[in-house]
């Protein structure tokens, strides 16, 4: 079945930076999406993005299908950013979504 | 719309007891998916609905767990007897159809005791 990793699995920075997670995946993908988990455990939709770039405030995410990963890029990180983020795709006709092991994330104020 | 809807938050019971997860989904979401969250396992997909009918239960863990969806509006996840080793988040989401955007709810914290 299709591989997800997410690199780096933890990234503490200080409140102000900046920040690039990676998903790699080693198939064709129909649907891939960016979550956070927050501290509290809320499951928080970031971005629907098979292919191409969107951005939404401070977040914005990048796939590029024929290379088969994708990037979230996190600017000015405030602490609120604090989290675990996770990558999910799915594949062919498959409803399921596979998940990557997810980046814990530590801003520091 | 307020997004996918779940109760209870906090579910803590003694082992042996019924346990009965709710979720809505979201209006007009013709997919809805049930999901076990574990520090071991991750998220586990347990089972998922399109138009209110059971498509495939192969995460489902055991018979002791069950899941129905009566209407659009409204599914449960029961697990009759429950053991301590069903403590997880459980999570509900929707989809528009199969291959587009899930959401999902904040999540059922079960512990069993």
């Amino acid at each position: 079945g299709i591989q997800v990793e997410q690199s780096p699995p933890d990234l503490i920075l200080q409140e102000g930076a900046n920040s690039t997670l990676r998903c790699n995946f080693s198939d064709s993908v129909n649907n891939l999406q960016w979550f956070h988990q927050n501290p509290w455990g809320q499951l928080i939709n970031l971005f629907y993005i098979p292919s191409g770039t969107k951005q939404n405030g401070r977040l914005s995410a990048t796939t590029v299908a024929t290379e088969r990963y994708s990037l979230l890029y996190i600017s000015s990180s405030q602490t609120t950013d604090s989290g675990v983020y996770f990558c999910a795709v799915a594949v062919g006709s498959n409803y399921q979504l596979i998940w990557g092991a997810g980046t814990k994330l530590i801003i520091k104020p | 719309d307020a997004g996918v809807i779940q109760s209870p938050r906090h579910e803590v019971t003694e082992m042996g007891q019924e346990v009965t997860l709710r979720c809505k989904p979201i209006s007009g979401h013709d997919y809805l998916f049930w999901y076990r969250q574990t520090m071991m396992r991750g998220l586990e997909l347990l089972i998922y609905f399109n138009n209110n009918v059971p498509i495939d239960d192969s995460g489902m863990p055991e018979d002791r767990f069950s899941a129905k969806m009566p209407n659009a509006s409204f599914s449960t996840l029961k697990i009759q007897p429950s053991e301590p080793r069903d403590s997880a988040v459980y999570f509900c989401a929707s989809s528009l159809e199969r291959n587009t955007e899930a959401f999902f709810g904040q999540g059922t914290r079960l512990t069993v005791v």
